[in-house]
């Protein structure tokens, strides 16, 4: 199975608060594993990513816990402001054939209220 | 600098017809993965292709569905035939290759009315 299943669909987080969002993949093979902003009528957009080999990847307020005897990663957004309001996609990829096919989650939209 | 460009933006076709979505891959970058987003929904690889040629079409659809990067131009998705069921929208990243993330664009809507 090729899925990724991300929780919870919908998120609202107050103005300063931690946002957590978790994904859970079944393909051992997967190796690279990024997450994705997308804002209404735009494109989805790079925020972070991790390989297996690190447990956690931190870049500014994003952090990614990796996990993977769970096979379980996870997206934390710390002082969470209202710019952050968005959907967030979790993705895993096998590199295959020199390319890198994203498998997506369903997506989680994050409401940070004032 | 500019980013992935796709075109249109919004597409509406009446069922039956074609519908013809481009882009054109970040500059240096010779690898394109096209991806359809259902409403509420997470995207869906389609197929992945460099100049020239399909690499993994194992996401599109068997039939009305093709995809081309020809050595000149922009990527091409060709959807014949169009039905209901094909409103998504359709979006296309690049990427310079190898494990070099995918960089993303705006994406075209299609509607059938």
């Amino acid at each position: 199975q090729q899925q990724v299943k991300q929780s919870p669909q919908s998120l609202i987080v107050q103005k300063g608060g931690i946002s957590i969002i978790n994904c859970a993949y079944e393909n051992t093979a997967f190796d690279y594993f990024p997450w994705y902003q997308q804002f209404p009528g735009k494109g989805p957009a790079l925020l972070i990513a991790i390989r297996p080999d690190v447990s956690e990847k931190k870049e500014g307020r994003f952090t990614i816990s990796f996990n993977k005897s769970a096979k379980q990663f996870s997206l934390h957004i710390m002082d969470s402001q209202p710019g952050d309001s968005a959907t967030y996609f979790c993705a895993a990829s096998q590199l295959t054939g020199g390319g890198n096919k994203l498998t997506f989650g369903t997506g989680t939209q994050l409401k940070v209220e004032l | 600098n500019a980013g992935v460009m796709q075109n249109p933006r919004h597409l509406v076709r009446r069922r039956g017809q074609e519908a013809r979505l481009r882009c054109s891959p970040m500059k240096g970058h010779s690898h394109v993965y096209w991806y359809r987003q259902l409403p509420e929904e997470g995207l869906k690889f389609m197929v992945y292709l460099q100049k020239e040629n399909i690499i993994d079409e194992s996401g599109m659809p068997k039939e009305r569905f093709s995809a081309e990067f020809p050595k000149e131009g922009p990527s091409i998705l060709r959807i014949q035939q169009v039905v209901r069921g094909d409103s998504a929208a359709y979006f296309c990243a690049s990427s310079p290759g190898g494990s070099q993330p995918q960089h993303f664009g705006d994406g075209t809507r299609l509607s059938i009315l």
